[in-house]
């Protein structure tokens, strides 16, 4: 079957470094995606990878390692806007997005 | 703003009434889903449209009725809800159902309580 874990919820100051992590079971996978979700607005498209490493994009960043079933999404210098759900999505081989249950990210001064 | 836009944006509901809702993408995508976000669980995937027509309906009940008469436009028809229907309902749009990127633009949702 197909399973994905993150953490419930996360707590971090501003300006420092949090890591959220996603570990994921599945026969066949086409990417791997995360998503950002403030309270009571829309997930927005963060990062997508596909192939084992790192990629950056700003302050954000997202590592995958399809060995081990395992992605990161790294978030540097943070700002309280940074506030948010964080959701891990799994592209399986039918190019169907399987969602983890999300991470709760708590910013605090 | 994410080119997708949902109304209404909140719905109260007595199991006995039906209501819709409905979403409306400007951004020319050929894909469009129905997504169910209850608290602290995974997105479900309710429908998903591809080109007007419906290729997926995961085991939704028929309580549930989507209708999509064009690829900007999709409805979702409630009728005679459950209280455990209560939850945040997303559209979702994408340019094709298979992309190979996979990025789906979300509205910002309609939430929905059954009383």
């Amino acid at each position: 079957g197909q399973n994905i874990d993150q953490p419930t919820e996360m707590t971090a100051t501003e300006g420092a470094i949090v890591q959220i992590n996603c570990t994921y079971q599945t026969s066949g996978f086409n990417g791997l995606f995360w998503y950002q979700q403030h309270a009571g607005e829309a997930p927005t498209f963060l990062s997508y990878n596909v192939l084992d490493g790192l990629e950056e994009k700003g302050r954000f960043s997202s590592f995958l390692s399809r060995s081990k079933g395992y992605s990161y999404l790294l978030l540097k210098e943070l700002q309280m806007k940074d506030s948010a759900s964080y959701l891990c999505a799994l592209m399986d081989s039918n190019y169907q997005l399987i969602w983890g249950a999300g991470t709760k990210l708590i910013i605090k001064p | 703003e994410t080119g997708v836009t949902q109304t209404p944006r909140h719905l109260v509901m007595g199991m006995t009434n039906k209501k819709s809702l409905k979403c409306e993408q400007h951004l020319g995508h050929n894909a469009m889903y129905w997504y169910k976000q209850s608290a602290k669980k995974p997105l479900e995937l309710m429908f998903v449209y591809n080109f007007k027509e419906q290729t997926e309906n995961n085991s939704v009940p028929s309580r549930f009725s989507p209708e999509c008469p064009n690829s900007s436009h999709l409805f979702l028809h409630l009728h005679t809800l459950q209280p455990e229907d209560s939850a945040l309902y997303l559209c979702a749009s994408s340019q094709l159902r298979d992309s190979h990127t996979g990025e789906l633009f979300f509205g910002e949702g309609s939430r929905l309580t059954v009383l």
